[in-house]
């Protein structure tokens, strides 16, 4: 993998349902890897930032898992709800001292009520 | 101020006229970047400032420049617009630990 990616590109889910995400990156020259929420009209904010591989990280009913290995990190979701919908980006720090992140191209996710 | 104001918030831009977007962040963030959002390309950096002082080029560098005179000013010039350059921009400062904080956006229209 050359370049940051993200799976599915979008997806609808019922409020309730627990749904996942991909974000798969380049395992080589690895530092850190950011997930951000970017909800309609507004700026991304930041999640979580992982650096270890085997890093869990959970914020309410969101979590994330890296796997630096293997060059994947998932992002999770238990019981969806509408304010959930947004854009969820992930990034790639692969350090170099420049800070400089690799985005995706983002998950758009709907939650129907 | 409270984390990265950005201005003007939108702009509609002759072709061939000179533009600046403003950036100021009141965190004391040494690195800063500027980032265009299009649609199916995701944000690509355009410039970075890892400390006031220095600067360097991302992705997609061509037709704009920045200059990092102090810690909490980082604006962004196109010298001649063109509508290529037709993007919301972002501006955005980084605290390594708790990733970037990122501004409201300009939306520049070229025309």
């Amino acid at each position: 993998i050359l370049n940051v990616e993200q799976s599915p590109q979008s997806l609808h889910v019922q409020e309730g349902d627990s749904t996942n995400f991909t974000c798969s990156f380049p395992s080589s020259n690895f530092y850190a890897l950011h997930w951000y929420r970017w909800e309609t009209a507004k700026s991304p904010e930041a999640l979580f930032v992982m650096t270890l591989n085997g890093d869990e990280k959970k914020k309410g009913r969101i979590s994330a898992t890296l796997n630096t290995k293997e060059g994947y990190s998932y992002l999770y979701i238990k019981g969806s709800q509408p304010e959930d919908s947004a854009t969820y980006l992930c990034a790639r720090d692969s350090g170099a001292g420049s800070y400089q992140l690799t985005f995706g191209k983002g998950t758009k996710l709907s939650v129907i009520p | 101020i409270a984390g990265i104001t950005q201005a003007p918030t939108s702009q509609i831009l002759a072709a061939g006229r000179r533009m600046t977007l403003r950036c100021t962040q009141d965190m004391r963030h040494n690195a800063m970047y500027w980032y265009r959002q299009d649609l199916g390309l995701g944000l690509r950096l355009i410039h970075y400032s890892n400390t006031a002082g220095t600067t360097g080029k991302g992705e997609v560098p061509d037709g704009y420049s920045v200059s990092r005179a102090n810690t909490d000013d980082f604006p962004l010039t196109l010298a001649s617009a063109v509508p290529s350059q037709t993007s919301v921009y972002f501006c955005a400062s980084s605290d390594k630990r708790y990733g970037y904080t990122f501004g409201s956006g300009t939306r520049l229209t070229v025309v």
